[in-house]
């Protein structure tokens, strides 16, 4: 069973338009990571923020975390056609490995 | 750099044959791990090794499935008597990380993954 739940879970904007994401989950963490999947291919990390972090940038992404509500959001600026893809947070507990995914959700960037 | 590589990238099986899939991670990397990722869902775990111990075990669905790293490097998920609810992308992925290690990073690099149909 998948711990995160992403919202929206389809998202459809215009070219240059911000795009954000939220994940929330359930459990204590270490770690919450946002990745990309495009259509048929592999999972490709974005950007990772601890639990002691509540901000993070990288180019274009931004990420926040608020352990208080067990939620995080993905804001990508400026948005491009090749930003189509699907995002997934995924996270990881305390002195365990694996990371627990939400179900994604499908952003569509429209030219 | 190599990223981690899988093959092959698509298999078809029929019904009660079995597969193998194989996951090369990238040299060096301690952790594997191996998720299933049906379609329109996220992926979810099935099982991590560190070097060739398997430490966790608990996402494999049936023991059907089977996985194993003997050198610590490849990996094989074997999944034998496939049945049409085994179809699946299978994504493997790699992280430096240690268990227990004061390093919380667990950033895992993921391959492009193996889509299993079985008739």
């Amino acid at each position: 069973s998948q711990q995160g739940e992403e919202d929206p879970q389809a998202l459809s904007i215009q070219e240059g338009e911000n795009a954000t994401m939220n994940c929330s989950y359930k459990t204590s963490i270490n770690n919450l990571q946002w990745y990309r999947q495009n259509s048929g291919r592999g999972l490709v990390h974005l950007i990772l923020i601890r639990s002691n972090e509540r901000e993070k940038h990288s180019g274009r992404l931004r990420v926040t975390l608020d352990t208080s509500k067990k939620s995080s959001s993905l804001l990508i600026t400026a948005s491009r056609a090749a930003d189509t893809a699907s995002y997934f947070c995924a996270t990881d507990r305390p002195g365990a490995q694996k990371l627990v995914f939400g179900q994604g959700t499908r952003l569509t960037i429209n030219p | 750099g190599a990223g981690v590589s899988q093959s092959p990238r698509y298999k078809v099986a029929k019904r009660g044959q079995d597969v193998a899939l194989r996951c090369d991670p990238i040299s060096g990397h301690v952790s594997l791990f191996w998720y299933q990722q049906a379609l329109g869902q996220g992926p979810e775990f099935l099982t991590y090794f560190q070097n060739e111990a398997q430490l966790d075990k608990s996402g494999l669905p049936s023991d059907r499935f089977f996985a194993e790293r003997p050198e610590g490097s490849v990996s094989t998920l074997k999944i034998q008597r496939t049945q049409q609810e085994d179809s699946a992308v299978y994504l493997c992925a790699s992280s430096v990380r240690l268990a227990g290690s004061l390093r919380s990073y667990n950033e895992q690099f993921f391959g492009p993954g193996t889509r299993l149909t079985v008739l």
